[in-house]
């Protein structure tokens, strides 16, 4: 099935450890993107990748790193240095423009929890 | 810089009932704007979508308009089930490679 796959589900982090969420996709969409969901509140923007080997920063990518070394695939580390990890991870995907490249498509999401 | 402003929530509503979440925006282009839902746990699915002003985006019985005079795309059903209890989020993108998302409205449909 074509799809936006994040794993793992759910994923617990130690103070002082940093975590990798995956996220792939196999809809040749050229772009892609991570948000960051608290309870009770909107999206924000952590970082997005048009293309491969280049990504931007988003609203909120301090304590955060993505590489996009692979069309399908645009992982997101959380660092030590996130002091306050706690919520629901978003990725998505865009199809290139002029193929409903002005539509933005979710995986089911991560949530991590700092024990 | 753009943004959506969507009504706040909770809202509850018994069974039937008509259902209206208010949606405005900002934009310095000509973005498409969307409705996506989120059901417990799970990401946003796209519920509709409208690409140029005055289209009708609609989908299993919700529908929006896309209104450049008033700057809004108000989401509404006829007669909503306890199966729609959900969060809406109203969207507009993509401008500068981005998306600018409203902040959900709780809806919790009451049999």
């Amino acid at each position: 099935d074509g799809g936006i796959t994040q794993s793992p589900k759910y994923l617990f982090r130690k103070e002082g450890q940093n975590v990798t969420l995956s996220c792939e996709q196999n809809l040749n969409h050229d772009a892609m993107y991570w948000y960051r969901q608290d309870p009770g509140q909107g999206l924000r923007l952590i970082y997005y990748s048009q293309i491969v080997n280049d990504f931007q920063k988003g609203d909120i990518a301090e304590g955060y790193s993505v590489s996009r070394e692979k069309k399908e695939s645009f992982p997101l580390t959380v660092t030590s240095a996130q002091k306050n990890p706690t919520a629901f991870y978003l990725c998505a995907s865009r199809p290139p423009l002029g193929h409903s490249g002005n539509t933005i498509y979710f995986g089911e999401g991560s949530w991590l929890t700092v024990v | 810089g753009d943004s959506v402003t969507q009504m706040e929530g909770p809202v509850t509503l018994s069974e039937e009932a008509f259902l209206t979440i208010n949606c405005t925006y900002t934009a310095t282009g000509y973005p498409s704007l969307f409705w996506y839902v989120q059901y417990p746990g799970e990401g946003l699915q796209l519920l509709l979508k409208a690409t140029k002003a005055d289209d009708k985006g609609s989908n299993k019985g919700f529908e929006a308009t896309y209104r450049k005079e008033t700057t809004s795309f108000h989401l509404e059903k006829g007669s909503v089930q306890v199966s729609d209890s959900a969060v809406y989020f109203c969207a507009l993108g993509p401008t500068g490679n981005q998306f600018y998302f409203g902040t959900g409205t709780s809806l919790t449909v009451i049999p």
